[in-house]
């Protein structure tokens, strides 16, 4: 069985400028979460979708971070503007409908903003 | 405020000898108390999940056990390898939904010859 997919695995970008994270989950999952890991903290909820709906999105900053999951498989994050303070880790994580506590994660997209 | 502190913030052992981590909560209402180990520059991958009944659960070396009364829990590693250097995570989940999880900072733990 394949793991969660995320693409790139590393992302340099200038601030200002646009990025997008990709994700492909564990098939068959309908719920999949966007976490930020900063370096020494564990990962904070950006958004989780329930196949294509987004129900929890309250610690997504509106202004600047987007995603969409537009079949209820892959999704997508976006920045934009990027700032310095968004040099993070972006994980990706899946779980079943019948083992909803059991989250499988992707290996993440480091970002670097400079 | 639901918040999961871990203990200590690292740890270094010699290969072979044994090690607990330390996670205290104070998630309400607790639904399952789990613990992940991340190698560096990989995702989080599971090691034991444990709902309100479970005292104790093992994976291999890894055993954690739960006190729900003190709201403790701790990951036993036995007889380290230079493979379990990592970060431990522990995270517990309120209620029913995985989706309100809350994340320790983790213990980062580094094994030498």
């Amino acid at each position: 069985e394949a793991g969660v997919v995320q693409s790139p695995r590393y992302k340099i970008i200038e601030k200002k400028q646009p990025v997008a994270f990709w994700c492909n989950p564990i098939s068959g999952h309908n719920t999949l979460y966007w976490y930020l890991q900063n370096l020494g903290q564990g990962p904070e909820l950006l958004i989780r979708y329930e196949n294509e709906e987004a129900v929890d999105d309250s610690q997504l900053p509106k202004d600047r971070f987007s995603a969409e999951r537009l079949k209820g498989v892959d999704s997508t994050l976006k920045i934009q503007p990027a700032e310095l303070g968004d040099s993070a880790v972006y994980l990706c994580a899946s779980s079943s409908r019948d083992r909803v506590n059991e989250q499988f994660f992707g290996p993440g997209t480091r970002l670097t903003v400079l | 405020k639901n918040q999961v502190e871990q203990s200590p913030q690292s740890l270094i052992i010699l290969e072979g000898k044994n090690c607990t981590l330390q996670c205290n909560y104070t998630v309400s209402p607790f639904s399952n108390l789990r613990w992940y180990k991340q190698d560096t520059g990989r995702g989080p991958v599971s090691l034991t999940i444990m709902t309100f009944s479970e005292n104790t659960k093992s994976n291999g070396r890894y055993t954690a056990t739960l006190d729900a009364d003190t709201k403790q829990s701790s990951l036993h590693i036995t007889a380290s390898q230079l493979s379990d250097s990592a970060s431990y995570i522990c995270v517990v989940s309120a209620g029913t939904n995985a989706g309100k999880s809350t994340f320790g900072d983790g213990t980062t733990l580094t094994v030498k010859p």
